[in-house]
């Protein structure tokens, strides 16, 4: 069974300094690998995906996030965070080895918080 | 597109009563899923369709809880009866296989509380 974990509820940052929010997978096939961002009584939007290829992704916003295998992790990562980055992050996980199946599962979510 | 459209955004109804949540995917999407995100729970998967067939209902909570996808553009999620352990924000989310990873577009979610 897939599943993901992120290690962290909540991460403070100064502005502009660099983020970095953690997430690690476990998957029997190769792993498509997402991150989602929530505003405040909003759904979720799409921020970037890992498919094949390059380890790193660069995504909307500024975001961009590091596929490492040997340590089966998707960190996602700012140079510099903006206040307006303050929201609840989600790492999500799909089997790819399994050609037919879609299930997406999510992490538990992890709240950035960016002081000015 | 308007995007995924999500019905009611917001319902209270009393223990015992009858909920039913809808959601219109985006127009050529072939995938559907419905979500349910609550503190202690975080973001769950109930259930999700491919081509109006429900594939993994592994995720419903128990009998209380049935959905449907009678056409490519309508989806219903029914809870009866509801309880007060119901309540949470519940998503409805699409995806076109076609872009290769089954990107998700969320709705705006429906917020339930059960009283």
């Amino acid at each position: 069974a897939q599943s993901v974990a992120q290690p962290e509820d909540q991460v403070n940052v100064a502005e502009g300094n660099p983020l970095t929010v953690k997430c690690t997978y476990s998957v029997s096939g190769n792993p498509y690998l997402f991150w989602y961002v929530q505003y405040p009584n909003r759904g979720l939007q799409f921020l970037l995906k890992y498919i094949t290829g390059d380890n790193l992704v660069k995504g909307s916003y500024g975001f961009e996030a590091e596929f490492n295998k040997s340590q089966t992790s998707f960190h996602l990562k700012k140079p510099s965070a903006l206040v307006s980055d303050s929201a609840l992050y989600f790492c999500a996980v799909r089997d790819g080895g399994y050609s037919s199946a879609s299930k997406i599962i999510f992490g538990s979510g992890t709240r950035l918080s960016i002081r000015p | 597109d308007a995007g995924v459209i999500q019905s009611p955004r917001h319902e209270v109804t009393e223990m015992g009563q009858e909920v039913t949540l809808r959601c219109k995917p985006i127009s050529g999407h072939d995938y559907l899923f419905w979500y349910r995100q609550t503190m202690m729970r975080g973001l769950e998967l109930l259930i999700y369709f491919n081509n109006n067939v429900p594939i993994d209902d592994s995720g419903m909570p128990e009998d209380r809880f049935s959905a449907k996808m009678p056409n490519a553009s309508f989806s219903t999620l029914k809870i009866q009866p509801s309880e007060p352990r119901d309540s949470a924000v519940y998503f409805c989310a699409s995806s076109n296989r076609n872009d290769g990873a089954n990107v998700l577009t969320f709705g705006a979610g429906s917020r339930l509380t059960v009283l």
